[in-house]
């Protein structure tokens, strides 16, 4: 079964600055998908961005990237001129690509605040 | 607009009985999924469906039923059996069953917080 680790339970940032969440995930497949999720206090779940494991270039969305380290397994999120907007709780996810088996599994969360 | 409606967004449950958590969707997705989310627990799968007239067991099931008898509602049963039912509950849903779409992120209603009386 696949697993996903977020070591970090709290971070935080000074507004404006830059700050990276980790994530590990283990899995015996060689083609998957890896996503992170923002879920701010009003617990809506917001899809940040994803990352496609065949795809080597790391995925970016405005100020958001990720560092896709396929070998390591490791799957980190950098929030870049960090706004007082981006504090949430961060989830990173796994799904599988294929097969009849959509889930997610979730790691347990990074709570960012940001600090003006 | 389209979207995921959860409801009710606050639910108490009485000792022995069976609460029923609404979820409905008019993103035209084939797939349907619950989620159970506890403190420092991240997001646990219940249950998901992938067409209708058809689900599968998630993580932790039990205490747990569904029905899909539409494409647009995939309604959450929490039964007397669940003896630990105070959560957070999310409803998704994602495109499309077929291996072509397995990059398509999952959406997410509001979700309902499910309490013991």
């Amino acid at each position: 079964a696949q697993t996903v680790t977020q070591s970090q339970p709290e971070m935080s940032v000074q507004e404006a600055e830059t700050v990276t969440l980790s994530c590990t995930y283990d899995t015996s497949e060689s083609d998957y998908y890896l996503f992170w999720y923002k879920q701010p206090p009003s617990r809506q779940m917001i899809l940040v961005i994803r990352q496609e494991a065949y795809k080597q270039q790391n995925a970016t969305e405005n100020r958001f990237s990720v560092n896709f380290q396929k070998a390591a397994k490791s799957f980190s999120l950098k929030i870049s001129d960090s706004q007082l907007g981006d504090a949430a709780m961060y989830f990173c996810a796994y799904r599988n690509s294929g097969g009849s088996n959509y889930k997610l599994t979730f790691g347990k969360g990074t709570l960012l605040t940001v600090n003006p | 607009d389209g979207g995921i409606t959860q409801s009710p967004k606050y639910l108490f449950r009485k000792e022995g009985q069976n609460v029923t958590l609404s979820c409905e969707q008019n993103l035209n997705h084939d797939a349907m999924y619950w989620y159970r989310q506890d403190p420092g627990q991240g997001l646990r799968l219940i249950y998901y469906s992938q067409i209708v007239n058809d689900f599968q067991k998630g993580d932790i099931a039990e205490g747990y039923s569904v029905s899909r008898e539409k494409k647009e509602s995939f309604p959450l049963t929490v039964t007397s059996a669940q003896k630990n039912p105070t959560a957070f509950y999310l409803c998704a849903s994602s495109i499309d069953r077929r291996q072509f779409y397995s990059n398509q992120p999952q959406h997410f209603g509001d979700g309902t917080r499910l309490s013991i009386l």
